[in-house]
């Protein structure tokens, strides 16, 4: 079955500690996405990526880190310099960044202590 | 600048009371209205993709509509496996990125 999948489910960290996200797609889609959702809160856009080796800063980049070295793997790392790291992050992907819907991973929730 | 307002924020049914959802955005050029449904805890869910004013599209007991400044997500005699929050967001002409509205909590009860 073709879908994205995200690992782990849960994570917990302390605080001064950098965390990555893993996010992993077998849909042969060109783009991936990470956000972040809070409480009440639309999806924030942080990195999005639109070809393996490129990627660009979304909305909140600052305190997050990410690589494509594969079209199937976009990981995130959360890194101690993000001041407010406790929130439910979810990967997208989608086939090219116009105008496609992106779909979405099943998502971690991170709690920093 | 590129803005998706949902409302009512919180809406509660019985089971079988048709209503709608409603978003209102501002884009520069539409390039793609967007419908997710999202459970407590998951992802969400892709339901629809709307291009230009006059378009429908219908999935089960919903319906999503298009005008020029808002979508509606009609929920007709809802079932309580209904119950999600349902997320709009936009694309337009002068950004790569889908900008999301907070979302619609729906809740059907039995």
């Amino acid at each position: 079955d073709g879908g994205i999948t995200q690992s782990p489910k849960y994570l917990f960290r302390k605080e001064g500690q950098n965390v990555t996200l893993s996010c992993e797609q077998n849909l042969n889609h060109d783009a991936m996405y990470w956000y972040r959702q809070d409480p009440g809160q639309g999806l924030r856009l942080i990195y999005y990526s639109q070809i393996v080796n490129d990627f660009q800063k979304g909305d909140i980049a600052e305190g997050y880190s990410v690589s494509r070295e594969k079209k199937e793997s976009f990981p995130l790392t959360v890194t101690s310099a993000q001041k407010n790291p406790t929130a439910f992050y979810l990967c997208a992907s989608s086939m090219g960044q116009g105008g496609y819907e992106q779909y979405f991973g099943p998502g971690t929730r991170l709690t920093v202590t | 600048e590129d803005q998706v307002t949902q409302s009512p924020e919180a809406l509660r049914l019985q089971e079988g009371e048709s209503s709608s959802l409603n978003c209102s955005y501002t884009v520069s050029g539409l390039r793609g209205l967007f419908w997710y449904r999202q459970d407590p805890g998951k992802g969400p869910e892709f339901l629809f993709t709307l291009y230009s004013a006059g378009e429908e599209k219908e999935k089960e007991r919903l319906k999503a509509t298009l005008t020029k400044k808002e979508s509606f997500l009609h929920i007709t005699a809802p079932k309580p496996e209904d119950s999600a929050t349902y997320l709009c967001a936009v694309r337009g002409d002068s950004s790569y990125k889908l900008i999301f509205g907070s979302g619609t909590r729906l809740l059907v009860r039995p």
